[in-house]
């Protein structure tokens, strides 16, 4: 199982674009990367899904560079209401375990 | 609302009581996922069903156990319960099983707390 590691907390603003970068670097050639989100007492939430290059939807977009050893969730203009708990995971075609991390807790001030 | 269904939402019991944890996947999804989330290990992923068959194995303690029925609940029986097992437990169902890139849903959880 690709392990990743990306920053236990952030700070931003209202407004601002979050940036939140997720290491896995033993990724395996078939491996996608996932991030999640969770609001406190409530289960996960899917986010975004890519294998390489740029992917986006209404809410994030993720950035996975040619390597595919990291890859980069982007939020645009967050909003009080994006606080929460990102957790990025590597997830194999086949693979089994979810395996989340302790995840990045983001809190957006005003 | 995920269309992820558990119950009860919160439930308090003794050291060495027996609960059950029952959950109704999305209408069409086959596939259920279990896990636990307690303040000081985060999100740890117990098992998985699909179709009524385990298909993974994670972190699930051998006082523990689940099954998926034939109508696609599944219920997971925690035994011998200790204070270190309250956390909130969810349950997640997605599509199937053999592509893992599926999205999973979550639902409510259940709180656990055990005295």
């Amino acid at each position: 199982l690709a392990k990743t590691t990306q920053p236990i907390s952030m700070d931003s603003y209202e407004g601002q674009e979050v940036n939140i970068t997720c290491s896995h670097n033993n990724i395996a050639t078939n491996d996608y990367i996932t991030w999640y989100q969770q609001f406190p007492s409530q289960g996960p939430r899917f986010i975004i899904q890519g294998y390489k290059t740029k992917v986006t939807n209404e809410v994030a977009s993720l950035f996975i560079p040619a390597d595919r050893k990291s890859s980069t969730l982007s939020l645009p203009r967050v909003s009080l209401s994006d606080t929460a708990v990102y957790y990025c995971l590597v997830v194999g075609n086949y693979g089994q375990n979810f395996v989340f991390g302790p995840g990045t807790r983001l809190s957006v001030l005003p | 609302d995920s269309g992820v269904t558990q119950t009860p939402k919160h439930l308090i019991t003794a050291t060495g009581q027996r609960v059950t944890l029952r959950c109704s996947p999305r209408s069409g999804d086959l596939s259920v996922y279990w896990y636990q989330q307690s303040l000081d290990q985060g999100l740890q992923f117990l098992i998985q069903y699909y179709n009524g068959e385990e298909r993974a194995k994670g972190n699930i303690l051998e006082r523990f156990s689940a099954q998926q029925f034939p109508d696609l609940h599944s219920e997971l029986n925690l035994s011998s319960l200790e204070l270190g097992d309250s956390a909130l437990y969810f349950c997640a169902s997605s599509v199937e099983s053999k592509r893992a890139l599926n999205e999973q849903f979550f639902g409510p959880g259940t709180r656990l707390t055990v005295l």
